[in-house]
């Protein structure tokens, strides 16, 4: 596609839902992230993947975060029973280069917006 | 791990004056500074980017330069126009390698016309 494309861009779940966010990046691109940023706040690093293997997750708050990218293309980031805590915009990112910034742009989507009642 | 300070959260200038936004870095093996621009409600952009091995790069209204000894690197906009306003954020890697991007907390820009 013409960019990177994250679903739904708005989510309302109440505490202890189960929430999946998707992110469909540009056609190519090897490079996956997602981050987290909350309100006011930059970006926070998640995960991170090379085609479908997850080579980063060091920044996954705790084990209800979940990310799988199955066949290299399309992403979906899962929170299991969500907290409060979580109620963040959630961004993903792609790049054609191989690790973070080897030689290309870091393109990132709208961002899906949680928030956790 | 990699932690970046960005100074100052906000500031407000009026149309055709200087806006000069700063960050320090703590890891000495960064070599890779973007700066991303991000509106509200939008995705964050890339406006400008520099590598370690030059210590300055502008791209018409923009610059960037960076102190590769005292870990620091600003963004210069100069004669600032309204639909400048927004949150500016930089952010330091490795680069090459599969390190994530750490960014900096934000500075909201405000143009006054």
């Amino acid at each position: 596609g013409a960019g990177v494309s994250q679903s739904p861009r708005y989510k309302v779940a109440k505490r202890g839902q189960d929430v999946a966010l998707r992110c469909d990046p540009i056609s190519g691109h090897v490079s996956l992230f997602w981050y987290q940023q909350a309100l006011g706040q930059g970006p926070e690093f998640l995960t991170y993947f090379q085609n479908e293997a997850q080579l980063d997750k060091s920044g996954l708050p705790s084990d209800r975060f979940f990310a799988e990218r199955p066949e290299g293309s399309v992403s979906t980031l899962k929170i299991q029973r969500t907290q409060q805590e979580d109620s963040a915009v959630y961004l993903c990112a792609s790049s054609a280069s191989q690790g973070a910034v080897g030689t290309g742009e870091l393109f990132f989507g709208e961002g899906s917006r949680l928030t956790v009642l | 791990g990699e932690n970046v300070e960005q100074h100052p959260s906000t500031l407000s200038v009026q149309e055709g004056d200087s806006a000069v936004i700063k960050c320090t870095y703590s890891d000495s093996a960064s070599n890779y500074f973007p700066w991303y621009k991000q509106e509200l409600g939008k995705r964050p952009q890339l406006i400008i980017d520099i590598r370690s091995n030059v210590g300055e790069k502008k791209d018409q209204r923009i610059a960037v330069t960076l102190n590769k000894t005292a870990k620091h690197f600003s963004l210069h906009i100069t004669e600032t126009q309204p639909e400048d306003s927004a949150v500016y954020f930089c952010a330091a890697a490795l680069s090459g390698s599969a390190r994530q991007l750490t960014f900096g907390s934000g500075t909201q820009l405000t143009v006054l016309p």
